[in-house]
């Protein structure tokens, strides 16, 4: 089993939609776990930033960690064109080492 | 907003030769990394530098690579001998402080090898 998973889509949703990013992984030993937007020709920009398992919101954006089922999510309520973009998740075991990145989920979101 | 840049943003050179890949951090950071990005593949961790040494590198960084901050401004990856499979994107990070929560990627350098 790959140490992480993420599907690469492409994934098209209508403006306004609820988008639905998911990872799964392998390594229980995992705690940290980021979202990073990436656009086209730019480097990642981190999104949300969790540690250990539970919720987080900001703003149009939710990470969830469930530790128990190694699967982590990203929602984006009232999609806009604008959030098109890959979406990566990328976790470590703690807060200053190497950070492992999931494949990446291309995300159009059409006006 | 500062933010980190990398120079060039596209390289092509041949098998073999040298390149070096060259990043401007943010300027009160200390904590500079790199990392690379094959076409379709996942972004992978190469290096970690703080204090004018490696803090950590992956089983990527190999002999072939090596990191520099030359002067108090740049920070630089050297490829020697370049082979094919170097092709990807290489992103450059920084951070104020030894933390993912504060790193911002530089647009990347984009490496080609013929």
């Amino acid at each position: 089993q790959k140490e992480v998973e993420q599907d690469p889509g492409p994934l098209s949703v209508p403006e306004g939609a609820i988008v639905s990013l998911n990872c799964t992984y392998s390594n229980s030993a995992f705690q940290y776990f980021m979202w990073y937007r990436q656009y086209s020709r730019k480097g990642p920009e981190l999104l949300m930033y969790t540690y250990s398992s539970g919720n987080k919101e900001d703003g149009r954006f939710t990470a969830q960690v469930d530790k128990s089922s190694k699967y982590i999510s990203l929602f984006i309520r009232d999609s806009q064109p604008s959030d098109s973009a890959t979406y990566l998740c990328a976790m470590s075991e703690s807060n200053n080492n190497d950070m492992r990145f999931g494949a990446g989920t291309r995300l159009t979101v059409k006006p | 907003e500062p933010e980190v840049t990398q120079t060039p943003s596209h390289q092509v050179t041949q098998m073999g030769q040298e390149v070096i890949l060259r990043c401007v951090p943010i300027s009160n950071h200390l904590y500079f990394y790199w990392y690379r990005q094959i076409l379709g593949q996942k972004v992978e961790f190469l290096v970690s530098f703080y204090n004018n040494e490696i803090s950590e590198k992956s089983e990527i960084f190999d002999d072939q690579f090596s990191v520099e901050r030359p002067d108090g401004s740049n920070f630089t990856l050297k490829i020697r001998s370049t082979k094919l499979e170097d092709s990807a994107m290489y992103f450059c990070a920084s951070s104020e402080w030894a933390t993912q929560e504060t790193q911002y990627f530089g647009p990347g350098t984009r490496l080609l090898v013929l």
